[in-house]
């Protein structure tokens, strides 16, 4: 069955450092991949979604990877701020219209 | 602003009451999505609707129905809600073309409590 990994369940790091978030996955072979961000008791908000057949995203201080080969998908956030810290959700498209999250990783960015 | 209502935030029910939960959205997406998340866990895709076309997911108990009366609209019916069902439940929206290729937009959920 489709497994999808989040390499930990909480990450703490010092602001400006930058955060790396990663995402594994098996048992499939997704064309895309999206990132969203969830605050506690709030709904997932969407960050980036990038293609089989591009190696690297950005946005801002975001920047998303893929590699295919490796199953994987990295999550960086350069210059983190106290704002940043979330839960990082990773989310293959498993079929037609559906996605299958991750867990999550849940990000702390200590001032 | 466009965005995806559910009401209520919070709804306590006892165990077996059927109970009810709402999604509306403003941003006429043509596919609706249903999920339920409970505490450190993924999201978990209940079904979704492409337009009035009822999209189930294999292991989404039968205790759970929906309904679409219009795009706009989208009802969430648990018949007989045991301990188990006692999450958060999240409706999202998103556009009808291109799949999965489509940035998915969410509500803040309804958190359900059974007694």
């Amino acid at each position: 069955s489709q497994k999808i990994e989040q390499n930990s369940e909480a990450l703490n790091i010092q602001e400006g450092k930058t955060a790396t978030l990663t995402c594994n996955y098996t048992n499939y072979s997704p064309a895309y991949l999206q990132w969203y961000r969830q605050d506690p008791g709030r709904g997932p908000v969407f960050l980036l979604l990038i293609r089989e057949n591009e190696k690297e995203k950005r946005k801002e201080r975001l920047k998303v990877t893929f590699d295919t080969t490796l199953k994987q998908s990295l999550f960086h956030i350069t210059a983190s701020q106290p704002a940043d810290s979330a839960t990082y959700l990773c989310a293959p498209g498993a079929g037609s219209y559906q996605l299958t999250f991750g867990k999550g990783t849940k990000l702390s960015v200590i001032p | 602003d466009a965005m995806v209502i559910q009401n209520p935030r919070y709804q306590v029910t006892q165990f077996g009451k059927p109970v009810t939960l709402s999604c509306s959205q403003t941003l006429n997406h043509n596919v609706m999505y249903w999920y339920q998340q409970k505490s450190s866990q993924a999201p978990k895709l209940l079904f979704h609707y492409y337009d009035k076309d009822f999209n189930n997911e294999a292991d989404t108990p039968d205790n759970f129905q929906s309904r679409r009366p219009n795009t706009s609209f989208c009802f969430l019916d648990i018949r007989s809600p045991g301990l188990g069902d006692a999450a958060m439940y999240l409706c999202a929206t998103s556009r009808g073309t291109g799949g999965n290729n489509q940035p998915q937009h969410f509500g803040d959920g309804t958190r359900l409590s059974i007694l």
